[in-house]
């Protein structure tokens, strides 16, 4: 059971590239997350997708896409790389959006534009 | 912003229990207390959560004041590999998101 699985783990940019970074859950779960973390500043909301055909801006969207492609994928998608988007990069999934219901985490894709 | 507080860092002697408090004096009602901790270069690893009453599992006890006010995660016994950023999280119980609030953490190293 992989639960959630990121990809790639590492990624360098340039400024100015654009990739997409892959999220994959095999939880069954409707609701998934994507976060930043950067030194100091804890995780931060980007987007979100309730469930299957829906996604929301979180606290800090621009710059970014999304994609819900399937119940079990959800994919952020950098257009134009900038420096301030270096961070690492977590994706979470829940049952729902449910408060009594925890999030569960992959390992992260550590992003280092240049 | 965090609706909690928590020391910045705390020390555990091997095999001990580790106590890690938490204040939450503004909580709502209807609010969840959830635990997570992060392994350095890792995800946030889910512990444990609860409402009102005394939580426990295969991980560690959740111990949470009759006026809600603060709560306490007991890891049983320590190991080295329970050194991590513990996270205690109120789960906003209004937002839309489901999204969760990280604040700085309580950094606990355990020793030999």
């Amino acid at each position: 059971n992989a639960g959630v699985t990121q990809t790639p783990k590492f990624q360098v940019l340039k400024t100015g590239q654009s990739m997409t970074l892959q999220c994959a859950q095999d939880m069954n779960h409707n609701s998934m997350y994507w976060y930043r973390q950067d030194p100091g500043m804890g995780l931060r909301l980007i987007y979100y997708s309730a469930s299957e055909g829906t996604t929301d801006k979180g606290e800090v969207p621009n710059g970014y896409n999304v994609s819900r492609l399937n119940k079990r994928e959800f994919s952020l998608r950098l257009e134009s790389a900038a420096p301030s988007q270096t961070s690492v990069y977590f994706c979470a999934t829940g049952r729902d959006r449910a408060w009594d219901q925890p999030q569960h985490f992959g390992d992260g894709t550590r992003l280092s534009i240049l | 912003d965090a609706k909690t507080t928590q020391p910045t860092s705390m020390d555990c002697a091997e095999g001990r229990a580790a106590n890690l408090p938490c204040n939450h004096s503004t909580i709502s009602g209807n609010e969840y207390v959830y635990w997570y901790r992060q392994i350095h270069s890792q995800g946030p690893q889910y512990i444990i959560h609860g409402l009102k009453n005394n939580e426990t599992n295969e991980m560690a006890s959740l111990i949470i004041t009759e006026d809600r006010k603060s709560s306490t995660l007991i890891l049983p016994h320590a190991t080295l590999r329970d050194t991590a950023v513990y996270y205690c999280i109120v789960r906003d119980g209004s937002s839309n998101t489901g999204k969760l609030i990280f604040g700085q953490g309580t950094t606990l190293q355990v020793k030999p």
